[in-house]
């Protein structure tokens, strides 16, 4: 089975732009959570969809958006990027929604802001 | 959300036993304690949890104490592909698939 792919590995952007980052999870898997992580702050989360429905949030600012489609893929958005959002943004899916489900990795995708 | 306390790092042998810590004193009933791995230039990857006994996997074990309150992570013959930045998670039913990791412990296995 093909593990989690986000495209694309890695992204250069200026202060201002918006930036779409994809991810699609493992075949049959219907969860999807994204990560944020940088040097000073570790991982941090970001959002979780589940069927289509964002079931929860992490503590960031509006700017950072996200969806998932009927195939369980899903993208973030960042609008108005800032430098500090040079960060690697990593997806996460599972099968479920479930409390015992392990949560497959992708590699990520580093962005830069400049 | 349930916070835990790791050491920032630890530094072991290979193919030694590694025992890494983690302390969890504000734990409930109903929260899992999932351990994840960060190898470099990688995203993490699941390593082993448990609710109450202890859990034995191909990667590890897990033994977790009879108050709940502590854990401890055991690889049982360490490599050098197990160094890593070892997270310990809780995690509850209510927003059960997000994952709030900590600092994690960094490990480093000497050869």
């Amino acid at each position: 089975k093909a593990g989690v792919t986000q495209t694309p590995r890695y992204l250069i952007k200026t202060r201002g732009q918006q930036v779409t980052l994809s991810c699609s999870p493992i075949s049959g898997h219907r969860s999807v959570s994204w990560y944020q992580q940088t040097p000073g702050q570790g991982l941090q989360f970001l959002f979780e969809y589940f069927s289509e429905t964002q079931r929860n949030k992490g503590n960031f600012p509006g700017r950072f958006s996200g969806r998932q489609f009927s195939n369980s893929r899903s993208e973030m958005n960042v609008s108005t990027l800032e430098l500090g959002d040079s960060a690697l943004y990593l997806c996460a899916s599972s099968p479920q929604a479930d409390i015992t489900d392990t949560q497959y990795f992708g590699p990520g995708t580093r962005l830069t802001v400049l | 959300d349930a916070k835990t306390t790791q050491p920032n790092s630890m530094e072991s042998n290979e193919e030694e036993p590694v025992h890494l810590p983690c302390n969890h004193s504000t734990i409930s009933g109903t929260d899992y304690i999932h351990w994840y791995r960060q190898l470099p230039s990688q995203g993490p990857e699941y390593v082993i949890h448990g609710l109450t006994s202890n859990v034995n996997n191909r990667m590890a074990s897990l033994a977790i104490a009879e108050d709940r309150k502590s854990s401890t992570l055991i690889l049982h013959r360490a490599t050098l592909r197990d160094a890593a930045v070892y997270y310990c998670i809780l995690r509850r039913v209510q927003g059960a698939q997000k994952l709030v990791f900590g600092q994690g412990t960094r490990l480093t296995i000497n050869p």
